[in-house]
């Protein structure tokens, strides 16, 4: 069974205040790890694709890495914009359509 | 560009009701998707559809019908609905395997 365990539950920082946010995963051969935003009743805002360990993506103050067990999602100089709840959520290989495995989510508060 | 629809956004029901939740897209994505979102569950998966005529039942399914007669159309029916199934709804679709998936803005389902 594909689990993924997203730590920490909520996390509090300062603006400019960097840090990172953990996804640790298993699943019986990846397809793909999905790094997914939501604001407060909104459906979920996709942020990055990762498909093989090593692989790193980026986009404005945000930095998301895989390796075999887990993935992280660095957020440089944080604003206040960037508070949201982040979903991490894979894809396996002999899985049918396009099921997805979400954790519950890192909920991401930027104080100005 | 509409992206997902979703309607309603809100609906209260008493238990043994029936109702239909709807989405569209507008993206000719092939493949879609069904999830409830609870607190301290995250994001499960109900049923999916890979194509027109084809849909298969996901984690949730119990209590559920889905029907997909049009590549743009994938509505979610509640038979009889419970308390247990008062949660927030999103419907979700993407290109094919391995591509992220574009979510809608969810419908709000209480039920009484």
């Amino acid at each position: 069974e594909d689990q993924v365990t997203q730590s920490p539950e909520a996390l509090r920082l300062q603006e400019g205040e960097s840090s990172s946010l953990n996804c640790s995963y298993t699943v019986s051969g990846l397809r793909g790890l999905f790094w997914y935003r939501q604001d407060p009743g909104k459906g979920p805002e996709f942020l990055f694709t990762l498909y093989s360990a090593g692989e790193e993506k980026e986009k404005e103050r945000l930095k998301a890495t895989l390796t075999k067990k887990e993935s992280f999602l660095h957020i440089t100089a944080p604003k206040p914009e960037d508070s949201a709840t982040y979903l991490c959520a894979v894809q396996a290989q002999e899985t049918s359509g396009s099921r997805l495995t979400f954790g519950e989510g890192t909920q991401l508060t930027v104080n100005p | 560009n509409a992206g997902v629809t979703q309607t309603p956004k809100f609906q209260v029901l008493k238990t043994g009701q029936s109702m239909t939740l709807q989405c569209a897209q507008d993206m000719n994505h092939e493949y879609m998707s069904w999830y409830r979102q609870d607190p301290g569950m995250g994001l499960r998966l109900i049923h999916y559809s890979v194509g027109a005529g084809i849909t298969d039942q996901g984690e949730v399914p119990n209590g559920y019908n889905v029907s997909r007669s049009t590549t743009e159309d994938f509505p979610l029916r509640l038979l009889s609905a419970a308390p247990s199934q008062t949660s927030v709804y999103f419907c979700a679709s993407s290109y094919s395997h391995g591509r992220p998936q574009h979510f809608g803005d969810g419908t709000r389902l209480s039920i009484l």
